[in-house]
Protein backbone atom coordinates (compact mmCIF):
# COMPACT_ATOMS: atom_id res chain seq x y z
CA UNK A 1 0.00 0.00 0.00
CA UNK A 2 0.68 3.86 0.06
CA UNK A 3 2.55 5.39 2.81
CA UNK A 4 3.60 8.60 4.43
CA UNK A 5 5.24 9.00 7.48
CA UNK A 6 6.00 12.02 9.30
CA UNK A 7 6.81 12.91 12.84
CA UNK A 8 3.00 13.91 14.60
CA UNK A 9 4.51 16.74 16.79
CA UNK A 10 7.98 18.91 17.03
CA UNK A 11 8.66 21.73 19.26
CA UNK A 12 11.15 23.93 18.73
CA UNK A 13 12.97 27.93 20.44
CA UNK A 14 12.04 30.86 17.87
CA UNK A 15 15.13 32.01 16.26
CA UNK A 16 16.33 28.16 16.04
CA UNK A 17 16.30 26.03 13.07
CA UNK A 18 14.13 22.86 12.83
CA UNK A 19 14.09 19.99 10.23
CA UNK A 20 10.51 17.93 9.45
CA UNK A 21 11.40 14.23 7.88
CA UNK A 22 8.89 12.88 5.98
CA UNK A 23 9.41 9.15 3.95
CA UNK A 24 7.11 7.82 1.98
CA UNK A 25 6.64 4.68 0.27
CA UNK A 26 4.09 5.13 -3.07
CA UNK A 27 2.99 3.42 -6.46
CA UNK A 28 4.87 5.71 -8.47
CA UNK A 29 6.60 9.36 -8.18
CA UNK A 30 5.68 12.41 -9.44
CA UNK A 31 7.08 14.98 -6.99
CA UNK A 32 6.50 15.93 -3.36
CA UNK A 33 5.23 18.80 -1.95
CA UNK A 34 5.74 20.33 1.21
CA UNK A 35 2.56 22.58 2.57
CA UNK A 36 1.55 24.68 5.53
CA UNK A 37 -1.16 24.57 7.61
CA UNK A 38 -2.18 27.04 10.20
CA UNK A 39 -5.30 25.63 12.20
CA UNK A 40 -8.48 26.26 10.71
CA UNK A 41 -7.19 27.68 7.81
CA UNK A 42 -6.56 25.90 3.87
CA UNK A 43 -2.89 24.35 2.90
CA UNK A 44 -0.38 27.12 1.86
CA UNK A 45 1.83 25.85 -0.85
CA UNK A 46 5.81 25.75 0.25
CA UNK A 47 7.50 23.69 -2.04
CA UNK A 48 7.87 20.87 -4.60
CA UNK A 49 10.67 18.65 -5.64
CA UNK A 50 10.79 15.93 -8.28
CA UNK A 51 14.53 15.95 -8.64
CA UNK A 52 17.04 14.46 -5.91
CA UNK A 53 18.57 17.82 -3.98
CA UNK A 54 18.44 20.94 -1.86
CA UNK A 55 15.86 23.18 -3.04
CA UNK A 56 16.07 27.01 -1.05
CA UNK A 57 13.49 29.25 -0.50
CA UNK A 58 13.98 31.74 1.80
CA UNK A 59 13.78 31.00 5.33
CA UNK A 60 12.57 27.28 4.00
CA UNK A 61 14.63 23.96 2.13
CA UNK A 62 13.74 21.29 1.12
CA UNK A 63 15.54 18.06 0.22
CA UNK A 64 14.58 14.95 -1.69
CA UNK A 65 16.35 11.66 -2.18
CA UNK A 66 14.29 9.38 -4.49
CA UNK A 67 16.25 5.93 -3.57
CA UNK A 68 15.54 6.47 0.04
CA UNK A 69 11.95 7.58 -0.27
CA UNK A 70 12.98 10.58 2.05
CA UNK A 71 12.62 14.15 1.84
CA UNK A 72 12.95 17.01 4.58
CA UNK A 73 11.49 20.69 4.99
CA UNK A 74 14.37 22.60 7.27
CA UNK A 75 12.99 26.10 8.45
CA UNK A 76 15.33 28.49 9.61
CA UNK A 77 15.18 31.52 12.05
CA UNK A 78 11.85 29.80 13.55
CA UNK A 79 9.29 33.05 14.35
CA UNK A 80 6.34 32.29 16.34
CA UNK A 81 4.07 32.57 13.19
CA UNK A 82 5.69 29.26 12.03
CA UNK A 83 3.75 27.47 14.61
CA UNK A 84 1.46 25.25 12.09
CA UNK A 85 0.91 21.99 10.75
CA UNK A 86 3.34 20.55 8.09
CA UNK A 87 2.42 18.66 5.14
CA UNK A 88 4.14 16.13 3.49
CA UNK A 89 2.47 15.06 0.31
CA UNK A 90 3.77 12.67 -3.24
CA UNK A 91 2.04 12.82 -6.00
CA UNK A 92 2.20 8.94 -7.82
CA UNK A 93 2.01 7.30 -11.14
CA UNK A 94 -1.76 8.28 -11.73
CA UNK A 95 -0.87 12.02 -10.02
CA UNK A 96 -2.60 11.57 -7.48
CA UNK A 97 -1.30 13.51 -3.74
CA UNK A 98 -1.18 10.49 -1.29
CA UNK A 99 -0.98 13.25 1.85
CA UNK A 100 0.51 12.65 4.79
CA UNK A 101 -0.72 12.79 8.43
CA UNK A 102 0.88 16.28 9.15
CA UNK A 103 3.53 17.53 11.52
CA UNK A 104 2.74 20.17 14.29
CA UNK A 105 5.21 22.44 14.70
CA UNK A 106 5.00 24.55 18.09
CA UNK A 107 7.23 27.39 18.54
CA UNK A 108 8.12 28.56 21.87
CA UNK A 109 9.73 32.04 23.04
CA UNK B 1 0.50 31.66 -7.39
CA UNK B 2 -2.89 30.75 -8.77
CA UNK B 3 -6.13 31.67 -7.54
CA UNK B 4 -8.76 29.02 -6.28
CA UNK B 5 -11.93 30.71 -4.50
CA UNK B 6 -14.39 28.53 -2.60
CA UNK B 7 -17.88 29.99 -1.47
CA UNK B 8 -18.79 29.76 1.49
CA UNK B 9 -16.32 30.03 4.11
CA UNK B 10 -18.66 28.81 6.74
CA UNK B 11 -22.12 27.16 6.99
CA UNK B 12 -24.60 26.09 9.61
CA UNK B 13 -27.23 24.10 8.82
CA UNK B 14 -30.21 21.93 9.96
CA UNK B 15 -30.08 18.54 9.61
CA UNK B 16 -31.89 16.78 7.03
CA UNK B 17 -31.02 20.00 4.48
CA UNK B 18 -28.64 20.31 1.71
CA UNK B 19 -25.58 22.59 1.51
CA UNK B 20 -24.10 23.76 -1.62
CA UNK B 21 -20.50 25.07 -1.60
CA UNK B 22 -18.84 26.17 -4.90
CA UNK B 23 -14.70 25.89 -5.96
CA UNK B 24 -13.83 28.34 -8.75
CA UNK B 25 -10.48 29.09 -10.11
CA UNK B 26 -10.25 32.59 -10.90
CA UNK B 27 -7.15 32.54 -13.67
CA UNK B 28 -6.55 29.41 -15.12
CA UNK B 29 -8.82 26.27 -16.08
CA UNK B 30 -8.67 23.92 -14.21
CA UNK B 31 -8.95 20.46 -15.40
CA UNK B 32 -8.77 18.82 -12.40
CA UNK B 33 -10.62 19.47 -9.00
CA UNK B 34 -10.18 17.98 -5.52
CA UNK B 35 -12.60 17.82 -2.77
CA UNK B 36 -10.98 16.90 0.59
CA UNK B 37 -12.37 16.53 4.26
CA UNK B 38 -10.50 17.10 7.32
CA UNK B 39 -12.03 16.77 10.87
CA UNK B 40 -10.27 18.81 13.69
CA UNK B 41 -6.15 17.45 14.17
CA UNK B 42 -6.58 15.64 11.30
CA UNK B 43 -4.91 15.35 7.56
CA UNK B 44 -7.18 15.99 4.81
CA UNK B 45 -8.75 13.04 3.89
CA UNK B 46 -9.27 13.05 -0.31
CA UNK B 47 -13.27 12.17 -1.16
CA UNK B 48 -13.65 12.41 -5.10
CA UNK B 49 -12.03 14.00 -8.30
CA UNK B 50 -13.41 15.35 -10.51
CA UNK B 51 -12.46 16.37 -14.60
CA UNK B 52 -14.18 18.86 -16.66
CA UNK B 53 -17.29 17.36 -18.16
CA UNK B 54 -16.82 13.36 -16.68
CA UNK B 55 -18.39 12.19 -13.54
CA UNK B 56 -16.29 12.33 -10.45
CA UNK B 57 -14.04 9.59 -8.68
CA UNK B 58 -14.94 9.09 -5.18
CA UNK B 59 -12.83 7.52 -2.80
CA UNK B 60 -13.94 3.87 -0.92
CA UNK B 61 -16.40 4.81 1.49
CA UNK B 62 -17.24 7.87 0.36
CA UNK B 63 -21.28 8.27 -0.99
CA UNK B 64 -21.73 9.41 -4.11
CA UNK B 65 -25.03 9.66 -3.78
CA UNK B 66 -24.84 12.13 -0.71
CA UNK B 67 -21.51 13.70 -1.60
CA UNK B 68 -22.57 15.13 -5.33
CA UNK B 69 -20.07 16.85 -6.91
CA UNK B 70 -20.39 18.78 -10.25
CA UNK B 71 -17.82 20.11 -12.49
CA UNK B 72 -19.19 21.33 -15.21
CA UNK B 73 -16.93 24.16 -16.46
CA UNK B 74 -13.11 24.79 -16.47
CA UNK B 75 -13.53 27.03 -13.76
CA UNK B 76 -16.31 26.05 -11.34
CA UNK B 77 -16.96 22.58 -9.50
CA UNK B 78 -19.32 22.34 -7.04
CA UNK B 79 -19.93 20.35 -3.47
CA UNK B 80 -23.19 19.51 -2.47
CA UNK B 81 -24.24 17.89 0.70
CA UNK B 82 -27.40 16.07 0.63
CA UNK B 83 -29.38 15.51 4.37
CA UNK B 84 -27.06 16.60 6.09
CA UNK B 85 -26.36 15.37 9.50
CA UNK B 86 -24.21 16.34 12.60
CA UNK B 87 -21.96 13.92 11.93
CA UNK B 88 -21.14 15.42 7.92
CA UNK B 89 -19.65 18.48 10.19
CA UNK B 90 -16.52 19.12 8.81
CA UNK B 91 -13.46 21.51 7.11
CA UNK B 92 -14.67 21.09 3.53
CA UNK B 93 -11.43 21.89 1.27
CA UNK B 94 -11.24 21.83 -2.41
CA UNK B 95 -8.11 22.29 -5.10
CA UNK B 96 -8.13 22.82 -8.72
CA UNK B 97 -4.95 21.79 -10.89
CA UNK B 98 -4.40 23.15 -14.15
CA UNK B 99 -3.49 20.61 -17.34
CA UNK B 100 -0.15 21.61 -17.72
CA UNK B 101 0.41 21.67 -13.33
CA UNK B 102 1.74 19.52 -11.40
CA UNK B 103 0.73 21.92 -8.15
CA UNK B 104 -2.94 21.86 -7.07
CA UNK B 105 -3.90 25.47 -5.20
CA UNK B 106 -6.40 25.13 -2.65
CA UNK B 107 -9.68 26.97 -2.03
CA UNK B 108 -9.90 28.75 1.53
CA UNK B 109 -11.91 26.18 2.90
CA UNK B 110 -15.91 25.42 4.40
CA UNK B 111 -16.45 24.76 7.79
CA UNK B 112 -19.47 23.28 7.81
CA UNK B 113 -21.44 22.56 10.96
CA UNK B 114 -24.78 21.19 11.14
CA UNK B 115 -27.41 21.59 13.60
Amino acid sequence: GQNIDQPTEMTATEGAIVQINCTYQTSGFNGLFWYQQHAGEAPTFLSYNVLDGLEEKGRFSSFLSRSKGYSYLLLKELQMKDSASYLCAVMDSNYQLIWGAGTKLIIKP
Amino acid sequence: GAVVSQHPSWVICKSGTSVKIECRSLDFQATTMFWYRQFPKQSLMLMATSNEGSKATYEQGVEKDKFLINHASLTLSTLTVTSAHPEDSSFYICSARGTKDTEAFFGQGTRLTVV
